[in-house]
């Protein structure tokens, strides 16, 4: 069974720490994404990442950053959490545009998130 | 911009009643168009997508060029379809912009 892997499903942190959120997929996909689940907003993309060291922001980057040194995993940072940042943060992984079968298609694959509350 | 808006944030049906969810969306070229389902305590999951026009678990949904809609339809509801539904579009990059989701209640 293809997985996508966060490492925690509940975190508690204390304004102003430095919080990282790991993820990691086993289907070699090349595309990683992470975004936050908030009720009425939806899903807003945070960063994602094409291939291993390169990222790019998303519609939200602001008070995150991200690492992606290995291609199976990709980690999101906030770097001094606010009590703006208690969300679901969602990560996700794709095979990129033009490759991979076409019956796993170019949709994503999500882990089960990470339900993160800054005190 | 790609931008998609779900206009029902909550929806509720009885059961054996016709469902349908909707979603418009804004790009100007040729979109790919996806639902994607979450139950509850679960994982955001694939429902299905527009390339490949297929029915899953009852639903459909056909990509209206000239309307910029793809809405979820089901003939006769469930109540194992109570869950959050998103409609999500790629353009030309690699990454999904989703709309807002709609809560979908089906009630017995």
């Amino acid at each position: 069974d293809v997985k996508v892997t966060q490492s925690s499903r509940y975190l508690v942190k204390r304004t102003g720490e430095k919080v990282f959120l790991e993820c990691v997929q086993d289907m070699d996909h090349e595309n990683m994404f992470w975004y936050r689940q908030d009720p009425g907003l939806g899903l807003r993309l945070i960063y994602f990442s094409y291939d291993v060291k390169m990222k790019e922001k998303g519609d939200i980057p602001e008070g995150y950053s991200v690492s992606r040194e290995k291609k199976e995993r990709f980690s999101l940072i906030l770097e001094s959490a606010s009590t703006n940042q208690t969300s679901m943060y969602l990560c996700a992984s794709s095979f990129a545009r033009g490759t991979g079968s076409f019956e796993t298609g170019y949709g994503y694959t999500f882990g089960s998130g990470t339900r993160l509350t800054v005190v | 911009a790609q931008r998609v808006t779900q206009p029902e944030k909550l929806l509720s049906v009885f059961k054996g009643a016709p469902v349908e969810l909707k979603c418009n969306y804004s790009y100007s070229g040729s979109p790919e168009l996806f639902w994607y389902v979450q139950y509850s305590r679960q994982r955001l999951q694939l429902l299905l997508r527009h390339i490949s026009r297929e029915s899953i678990k009852g639903f459909t949904a056909d990509l209206n060029k000239g309307e910029t809609s793809f809405h979820l339809k089901k003939p006769f509801a469930q109540e194992e379809d109570s869950a959050m539904y998103y409609c999500a579009l790629r353009g030309g990059a690699q990454k999904l912009v989703f709309g807002q989701g709609t809560r979908l209640t089906i009630n017995p």
